[in-house]
């Protein structure tokens, strides 16, 4: 099956700096990718949704200048969540779709911000 | 109208029992119905879906359920294994966005 790896896996942040995740599809081109958040015993949340080479739509509520995401490849994107604050710990999925229905899951990425 | 509910919350199944977890949408836009398993951890992982074409789909031990008039769809878990523990989520979809709406999950826990 596809295969989508998200880098890292953990990190940890002081509160205030920046923390960039990537999403690559590693055996195909991800026309459209997806950010998703998720809160412990929660479900996922959509955050954006980016196409290659277009601007991301942020759902609502989302803050587009925190959660910068850009998609400038066909196998990468990146979440740079700016200023982090311990309130943006999380753990953050992303997945990538080739163009059909079908979206493949990042293995996630557990940030916390001390 | 984007909601999809699931349930049960959690489920405790003896292990070679059925486990059947069960979703309800409003949006009759909604074409693409996958059910995913995720582990502590981890990110999810598709095991079977659907579309609103046919009532049912069996791939091994996982068989989606499809109740078109009702709006509900279930899964079925044949053989419940200890392997099978983990949280599943149902989700649906339009093809004119392809954005997936999860359902809340249902922690799954099979005793050996």
């Amino acid at each position: 099956g596809a295969v989508v790896s998200q880098h890292p896996s953990r990190v940890i942040c002081k509160s205030g700096t920046s923390v960039k995740i990537e999403c690559r599809s590693l055996d195909f081109q991800a026309t459209t990718m997806f950010w998703y958040r998720q809160f412990p015993k929660q479900s996922l949340m959509l955050m954006a949704t980016s196409n290659e080479g277009s601007k991301a739509t942020y759902e609502q509520g989302v803050e587009k200048d925190k959660f910068l995401i850009n998609h400038a490849s066909l196998t990468l994107s990146t979440l740079t969540v700016t200023s982090a604050h311990p309130e943006d710990s999380s753990f953050y999925i992303c997945s990538a779709s080739a163009g059909g229905t079908e979206a493949f899951f990042g293995q996630g990425t557990r940030l916390t911000v001390v | 109208q984007q909601q999809v509910k699931q349930s049960p919350q959690s489920l405790i199944v003896q292990k070679g029992g059925i486990s059947i977890i069960n979703c309800a949408y409003e949006n009759t836009a909604f074409d693409y119905f996958p059910w995913y398993q995720q582990f502590p951890g981890k990110g999810p992982a598709l095991l079977i879906a659907i579309r609103p074409d046919v009532s049912e789909k069996k791939e091994g031990r996982f068989t989606i359920s499809f109740n078109k008039s009702a709006k509900q769809f279930s899964l079925h878990i044949m053989d419940s294994q200890p392997g099978d523990s983990a949280t599943y989520f149902c989700a649906a979809s339009m093809h004119a966005t392809n954005k997936l709406i999860f359902g809340t999950g249902t922690l799954l826990a099979v005793q050996p």
